[in-house]
């Protein structure tokens, strides 16, 4: 059983696209997480999101937003992506918030033509 | 906001030998400090982790120590196996939007 399960596993398209990845986590956390990892693969927080909260890392571009249809679910939407988009997307989740272990998806590799 | 610095980006060690990777933090009021594996094509893999209340912590060959006065924590592999080569990444509380703030990574290579 995958704990923290991504898909697509690899998604491939053209700027100015929009696209979504989708995370579930079956582990009955009550927050989630996105995290960047660039071509140097340094990880970067992007947001995290409890059933009462969002909160947003203030370098994400508005371009990008998650959201949340359950507790188990948390999807990121990009619009208008752009060349420096281009990364692995990691969705993360934990019980009680970031001073409790998080634990990790396999990752999206994005890929903008 | 809090930076985390880590070292060395690479190590190679031979097996059966001990591997050391340090940390350092910035924010005082970071109080706790994961340690995570990645192997290739994989997401990060939670290995160990320490609180700012204790000190040291063992897992079999994985032990972590934390120094909250100097403000760095380190991880120490005893008996190295090839299956321990990856990256290892360090991370610590305070950063932007409630997540963990990780170090660079140490690409960790095993010799056989």
């Amino acid at each position: 059983d995958t704990a923290v399960s991504q898909t697509p596993k690899y998604l491939v398209t053209q700027m100015g696209n929009d696209k979504s990845i989708k995370c579930e986590q079956n582990l009955g956390h009550d927050t989630m997480y996105w995290y960047k990892q660039d071509s140097k693969k340094f990880l970067k927080i992007m947001f995290s999101y409890n059933n009462k909260e969002l909160i947003i890392n203030e370098t994400v571009p508005n371009r990008f937003s998650p959201k949340s249809p359950d507790k188990a679910h948390l999807n990121l939407h990009i619009n208008s992506l752009e060349l420096g988009d281009s990364a692995v997307y990691f969705c993360a989740s934990s019980q009680g918030g970031r001073d409790q272990p998080q634990h990790f998806g396999d990752g999206t590799r994005l890929s903008i033509l | 906001g809090e930076n985390v610095e880590q070292h060395p980006s690479t190590l190679s060690v031979q097996e059966g030998d001990s591997a050391v990777i340090k940390c350092t933090y910035s924010d005082s009021a970071s109080n706790y400090f994961p340690w995570y594996k990645q192997e290739l094509g994989k997401g990060p893999q939670l290995i160990i982790d320490i609180r700012s209340n204790v000190g040291e912590k063992k897992d079999q060959r994985i032990a972590v120590t934390l120094n909250k006065t100097a403000k760095h924590f380190s991880l120490h592999i005893t008996e190295t196996q090839p299956e321990d080569s990856a990256v290892y990444f360090c991370a610590a509380t305070g950063g932007g939007a409630d997540g963990l703030t990780f170090g660079k990574g140490t690409h960790l290579i095993i010799q056989p």
